[in-house]
């Protein structure tokens, strides 16, 4: 079993939803990152974050520490946002990322 | 002006042949990390350098061998290469490592292996 879960695998949206992507992680952790990887295959850091919330344009991204589990939000869905989001978190004992599987998203008209 | 970059950015060659892949970040991070994504897309740590001085090795053959002539650089050899090796490689910087980092990862755009 991964250290680190993504919800769910694939996620298919109509321009304008709103969108949850999921990741829960069985250890203890000092940050964990949210990544996004278009279809050309470049990766992208989205945020970094350890507690609390953060925001960026149509993008929020969430944790709760005690249930060890983030979330990626979407509003406003968009085409442009088709691609893969992958949670990674960096163990606290080590220095290393861990990542998720990733979620295959498709925004279509 | 690029932040993180590799080349090459494709790479095809035969089982045996040995091959290198550079990696260069114009950031002033002081580390920098090697992933191998496989063709399932999952991203896996393979090496990290902080300072030019080796802090992570995973389980990885000791056919791929690290070498970070300055902290900017951080470029991967591969001995003998295998069909198992093909996968895309990615790089990435940060500052700071482990309890010490300040910021988010920055990823170059990847290079794609193909072993024949």
């Amino acid at each position: 079993k991964n250290e680190v879960e993504q919800s769910p695998q694939n996620l298919t949206a109509q321009e304008g939803e709103f969108i949850t992507i999921n990741c829960s992680y069985s250890v203890g952790i000092s940050a964990l990152h949210w990544l996004q990887q278009h279809p050309g295959g470049g990766i992208v850091s989205l945020f970094m974050l350890s507690s609390g919330k953060k925001k960026h344009g149509r993008l929020i991204a969430t944790i709760n520490i005690q249930e060890k589990h983030s979330s990626l939000h979407i509003t406003a869905s968009h085409p442009r946002d088709s691609a893969v989001y992958i949670c990674a978190v960096r163990l606290s004992s080590a220095s290393k990322l861990t990542f998720g599987t990733g979620t295959r998203l498709q925004v279509t008209l | 002006d690029t932040a993180v970059s590799q080349t090459p950015k494709y790479l095809v060659t035969q089982m045996g042949n040995d091959k290198s892949i550079k990696c260069e970040q114009n950031l002033g991070h002081d580390t920098m990390y090697w992933y191998k994504q496989d063709s399932k897309k999952f991203l896996k740590i393979m090496f990290s350098y902080n300072n030019k001085e080796l802090i992570i090795n995973e389980t990885v053959p000791n056919r791929f061998s690290p070498k970070s002539p300055d902290k900017a650089h951080l470029n991967l050899h591969i001995n003998s290469l295998e069909l198992g090796d093909s996968a895309v490689y990615f790089c990435a910087s940060s500052q700071g490592v482990g309890s010490t980092l300040t910021g988010e990862l920055f990823f170059g755009e990847g290079s794609r292996l193909t072993v024949l």
